[in-house]
């Protein structure tokens, strides 16, 4: 079983459109939790942290529910330029100095 | 700040060539990482390193080296190329504490042929 696992897509949604992803991690143990964002032929960058109590930035919100290591990102009223690959992240299952990263989802956002 | 920067951006290698990655930071981070992202997969860690002097395996080191002498600089190196290295390789950097804010390189394409 693979550490973080992620529904690959491609998720196709319309402009204005609700659109959630979910996560799963394998290791019961790790420590935090963060959603990346990567731009095609781009490098990642943090979008937002992970917490139990939700986490909301603007149209975005990520939520951790420990005990079914779970993690979705949910994003409400898309943009064309929320278009990208979501990566799920976790820190702690190798040690603290290291992320493990999903495979990520890819999402469109269709005019 | 240029933060951090790989070079070269693209490559061809034949098999058994070798090749260093070159990563260079300036925002006196003390944890670099690599990584190698495959097409439709997520990064894999190859090598990363704690500070000057301090190198650790991580997920996938078979077919790399990696030295770290100075706080700015963690070059890869790759000895013997083979077609499964094809693949894009991102640097990256952090401070201690603040692992989730890891701040990544433009990357270098790989093809080995």
């Amino acid at each position: 079983r693979k550490e973080v696992e992620q529904d690959p897509g491609p998720f196709n949604v319309p402009e204005g459109a609700t659109v959630a992803f979910n996560c799963t991690y394998s290791n019961s143990a790790s420590q935090s939790f963060f959603w990346y964002r990567q731009d095609c032929r781009k490098e990642p960058k943090l979008l937002m942290s992970v917490y139990s109590s939700g986490n909301e930035d603007g149209r975005f919100t990520a939520q951790l529910n420990r005990a079914s290591q779970y993690i979705s990102l949910l994003i409400r009223d898309s943009k064309l330029s929320d278009s990208a690959t979501y990566l799920c992240v976790v820190n702690g299952i190798f040690g603290n100095e290291k992320l493990t990263f999903g495979t990520g989802t890819r999402l469109t956002i269709i005019p | 700040n240029a933060g951090v920067t790989q070079t070269p951006k693209f490559r061809i290698l034949k098999i058994g060539q070798s090749m260093t990655l070159q990563c260079t930071q300036d925002m006196n981070h003390n944890y670099m990482y690599w990584y190698r992202q495959d097409p439709g997969m997520g990064l894999k860690l190859i090598y990363y390193s704690v500070g000057a002097g301090i190198t650790d395996k991580g997920e996938v080191p078979n077919g790399y080296n990696v030295s770290r002498s100075t706080t700015e600089d963690f070059p890869l190196r790759l000895e013997l190329a083979a077609p499964s290295q094809t693949s894009v390789y991102f640097c990256a950097s952090t401070l201690a504490g603040t692992v989730e804010t890891q701040y990544f390189g433009p990357g270098t394409r790989l093809l080995v042929l």
